[in-house]
């Protein structure tokens, strides 16, 4: 059963502390995408990687860092350096040429 | 720069009624444009692209390069078109990257 796995679904993290969203995907792609969905502005992206060992930010990078060891694995850290991570945080993973498949999400709260 | 606008966070309709939800972009290429949709409790998910010109569950979208729009409509929508709907512009070259829109909530009532 092909598809992209997000965990944990829910992530409380205390002020200073860096935590790992992880993101796994069987589907052979490519590439794979981290964003942040905040209420009343839609998915902003923060990193991405269209190959193995290779990445680049994306609008809100400031924060976050992200690893493509492998193929099938796209984690994200968020750093205590991110002043707002209180957020849902989405991963996607797409082919070369088509449309992406998105996980079911990861709720980050700063407690 | 590439942007994506939806301009209604909330769209509320009755059951049957014509529904339109709009999404401007600016972007000087040729973008490829999207809809994702996101039901409650489900994952976002792929509706349509407008490369494929289909129509799914009913809805369409139409992209229209003079006024740099590609609205989804419905003729007469159901209960269970209620959802977040996203557009999205992918234009980077080979990056595959998407820009979203902020989304609107389509709400139809009984």
């Amino acid at each position: 059963d092909g598809g992209i796995t997000q965990s944990p679904k829910y992530l409380f993290r205390k002020e200073g502390q860096n935590v790992t969203l992880s993101c796994e995907q069987n589907l052979n792609h490519d590439a794979m995408y981290w964003y942040r969905q905040d209420p009343g502005q839609g998915l902003r992206l923060i990193y991405y990687s269209q190959i193995v060992n290779d990445f680049q930010k994306g609008d809100i990078a400031e924060g976050y860092s992200v690893s493509r060891e492998k193929k099938e694995s796209f984690p994200l850290t968020v750093t205590s350096a991110q002043k707002n991570p209180t957020a849902f945080y989405l991963c996607a993973s797409s082919p070369r040429a088509g449309g992406y498949t998105f996980g079911s999400g990861t709720r980050l709260t700063v407690v | 720069a590439q942007r994506v606008t939806q301009p209604e966070k909330l769209l509320s309709v009755f059951k049957g009624a014509p529904v339109e939800l709009k999404c401007n972009y600016s972007y000087s290429g040729s973008p490829e444009l999207f809809w994702y949709v996101q039901y409650s409790r489900q994952r976002l998910q792929l509706l349509l692209r407008h490369i494929s010109r289909e129509s799914i569950k009913g809805f369409t979208a139409d992209l229209n390069k003079g006024e740099t729009s590609f609205h989804l409509k419905k003729p007469f929508a159901q209960e269970e078109d209620s959802a977040m709907y996203y557009c999205a512009l992918s234009g980077s070259s080979n990056t595959g990257k998407l820009i979203f829109g902020q989304g609107t909530t389509l709400q139809v009532k009984p």
